[in-house]
């Protein structure tokens, strides 16, 4: 079964360029988690969808970020414009929602940005 | 806003020896997860404990999840180098979504 996709893996751009990272999520998942990675931070969770309907957003950090999920099969993150502080690892995750005990996110392999 | 605490923040040791990591809250989670993330991949699921005082196993890792069900340990027998990396717990609300990770403990394991 093919995992959560994540595209670009690596992404080198100079500061003040729009970024779109994109996810494909895992077929029938209806759940999905857009996450930010650095050392200083740790993983953070920047937006997540259910039903393609975004919940929460409030770890988005500025507006220069924003976040789609046009249909169940594909979400976009943008960085409009990007500054060398977004420098990081980003990860999509998706899973199935079901009240109760949490379900397990199933993670992509993340997309490395450089804000030069 | 629910915070987890992971202690220590680093830990080497050498193959074969025994260790326990910690993630602890203030905060009650419905479900606690423990996840293992290798260089250059994404977080992948170990173990989800549900009720208070659960014990799960897996091969050679044990989690425990508190009977407060606010803190949980991971404790690996006799490590191996393959049990190196960044292992992550994450704690749900009590409607199974939204999940907030802990900053993680870096395992090295020499052998």
């Amino acid at each position: 079964d093919a995992g959560v996709i994540q595209s670009p893996r690596h992404e080198v751009t100079e500061m003040g360029q729009e970024v779109t990272l994109r996810c494909k999520p895992i077929s029938g998942h209806n759940s999905l988690f857009w996450y930010r990675q650095t050392m200083m931070r740790g993983l953070e969770l920047l937006i997540y969808f259910n039903n393609n309907v975004p919940i929460d957003d409030s770890g988005m950090p500025e507006d220069r970020f924003s976040a789609k999920m046009p249909n169940a099969s594909f979400s976009t993150l943008k960085i409009q414009p990007s500054e060398p502080r977004d420098s990081a690892v980003y990860f999509c995750a998706s899973s199935l929602l079901s009240r109760g005990a949490g379900q397990p996110q199933h993670f992509g392999d993340g997309t490395r940005l450089s804000i030069l | 806003t629910q915070l987890l605490e992971q202690s220590p923040q680093f830990l080497s040791i050498q193959e074969g020896e025994n260790l326990t990591v910690y993630c602890n809250s203030s905060s009650v989670f419905s479900s606690l997860q423990w996840y293992r993330q290798e260089p250059g991949e994404g977080p992948v699921l170990l173990v989800t404990v549900v009720t208070g005082g659960e014990v799960k196993k897996l091969k050679r890792l044990t989690f425990q999840f508190g009977d407060a069900r606010k803190d949980s340990s991971l404790h690996i027998t006799a490590a191996q180098p393959g049990d190196t990396g960044l292992y992550l717990c994450a704690g749900a609300d009590n409607y199974g979504q939204n999940f907030v990770f802990g900053p993680g403990t870096r395992l090295s394991v020499l052998p």
